[in-house]
């Protein structure tokens, strides 16, 4: 089966800076690739996905990239706020079913 | 629309009880999820279902698991005896169809989550 890897566990940065969390994934037929949002006792929350037949999008401070040679996607966070904080899960799809999780990174921005 | 709802938000209970999680996904999707999530393991996909029907129980830990869609708006996740080492957060999730493919449309719908808390 597909197995997500998901780097670095923790992560702290400043506010107004920059976050990058990164995945790998085994499975080339992934073809859909969500990130979710999951901020304390709530339940994930999709904030943006990419599909395979794109390199990159974006939605406002947020931005995915995504290479299908190498098997590794990225979320990309700009201009951090402390309500990004929270933990980010990454995922994988090997058919429009089955999601794969990542093991998670939690990220606090500090003011 | 209320989103999914779970139910009981919170269980603690004696080892060897029977525990019984519910949900009621969004009107109109097609998929449910069962997640457990734990910190050593993350989010481990147990069960879901497509049009009320178990399609992948592959990741169920084993036979004290046992979950049932009886209609389209609710659902159950039961573990008979329950043990310590199920101690997690079981989250359910829902989410629509492309009707050309009758696939998935990606977007998971979660709900809050039950904690649950074996002694």
């Amino acid at each position: 089966g597909e197995n997500v890897e998901q780097h670095p566990s923790t992560l702290s940065v400043q506010e107004g800076d920059s976050a990058v969390i990164k995945c790998t994934y085994s499975d080339s037929a992934s073809n859909y690739f969500p990130w979710y949002k999951q901020e304390l006792g709530k339940g994930p929350q999709l904030i943006i996905d990419i599909r395979s037949n794109v390199g990159e999008k974006k939605d406002q401070r947020i931005a995915v990239t995504l290479n299908k040679t190498a098997k590794h996607f990225s979320l990309h966070i700009t201009e951090t706020q402390p309500e990004d904080s929270a933990v980010y899960f990454c995922a994988a799809a090997p058919t429009g079913n089955q999601f794969y999780f990542g093991t998670g990174t939690s990220l606090t921005v500090i003011p | 629309d209320a989103g999914v709802i779970q139910s009981p938000r919170h269980e603690v209970t004696e080892m060897g009880q029977e525990v019984t999680l519910r949900c009621k996904p969004i009107s109109g999707h097609d998929y449910l999820f069962w997640y457990r999530q734990t910190m050593m393991r993350g989010l481990e996909l147990l069960i879901y279902f497509n049009n009320n029907v178990p399609i992948d129980d592959s990741g169920m830990p084993e036979d004290r698991f046992s979950a049932k869609m009886p209609n389209a708006s609710f659902s159950t996740l039961k573990i008979q005896p329950s043990e310590p080492r199920d101690s997690a957060v079981y989250f359910c999730a829902s989410s629509l169809v492309y009707r050309r493919t009758g696939q998935s449309t990606g977007e998971l719908f979660f709900g809050e989550g039950s904690r649950l808390t074996v002694l």
